[in-house]
């Protein structure tokens, strides 16, 4: 069955960076678009960024652009997140998910998440 | 990137129908069909339960439907029961491979 596992977040300061990985297994992770989306507590659903299933393409958010960098190793089974200058504001739980086609459309498994705390 | 538009929350008895709305606009949900439902429990991952507007993945009851007409797609839940009392979001394809959540419906059975 699909399983994504998503590891690497934590408790980091404002202007920090950190790295999200996520690990897919089940399915053929290289046919398939992935995603990052994030829920701040108690707060609706954000989508961050996508990639196709070849890293041709990618699409990030206006509010994570040019400090959030999506990337996948399909050798690996593995996608990332690299966050860069993390602000308070994006605490959040990051949810990695997987999407039904090759190119970046909808999204239909989840994992169950990791915790970002930016603070000072 | 504007989210869609959902209302805040939602109510109905057990065995009643309720319907969700999510609006949209010309350059999302008005244009593509890569409208989904999520539903989501308190501390758990999002689960799809409608996609492409009108379909249900393997396992998701019959009981959940999805609609669009124009700029607004609609979920409607029939014959409630007290485990669909959930948060509901939508979600829609948007121009240039981005993704587009509604801010979520949280839905309480009474």
């Amino acid at each position: 069955q699909v399983q994504l596992v998503e590891s690497g977040g934590g408790v980091v300061h404002p202007g920090t960076s950190l790295r999200l990985s996520c690990a897919a297994s089940g399915f053929t992770f290289n046919s398939f678009a992935m995603h990052w989306v994030r829920q701040a507590p108690s707060k609706g659903l954000e989508w961050v960024a996508s990639m196709s299933y070849d890293g041709s393409i990618q699409n990030s958010a206006d509010s994570v652009k040019g400090r959030f960098t999506i990337s996948r190793d399909n050798s690996k089974n593995t996608l990332y997140l690299q966050m860069d200058s993390l602000r308070v504001e994006d605490t959040a739980v990051y949810f990695c998910a997987r999407d039904l086609e090759l190119w970046p459309t909808h999204i239909d498994y989840w994992g169950q998440g990791t915790l970002v705390t930016v603070s000072s | 990137q504007s989210a869609l538009t959902q209302p805040p929350s939602a109510s109905g008895s057990p065995g009643q129908s309720v319907t969700i709305s999510c609006t949209g606009t010309s350059g999302d949900l008005g244009v593509y069909n890569y409208v989904s439902w999520y539903q989501q429990h308190p501390g758990k991952a999002p689960k799809l339960i409608i996609y492409e507007v009108t379909k249900r993945p393997s396992g998701v009851p019959a009981r959940f439907s999805g609609s669009k007409s124009g700029y607004t797609a609609s979920l409607t839940v029939s014959g409630l029961q007290a485990e669909d009392e959930a948060d509901y979001y939508c979600s829609s394809y948007g121009t240039s491979y981005l993704v587009i959540f509604g801010g979520g419906t949280k839905l309480t059975v009474l």
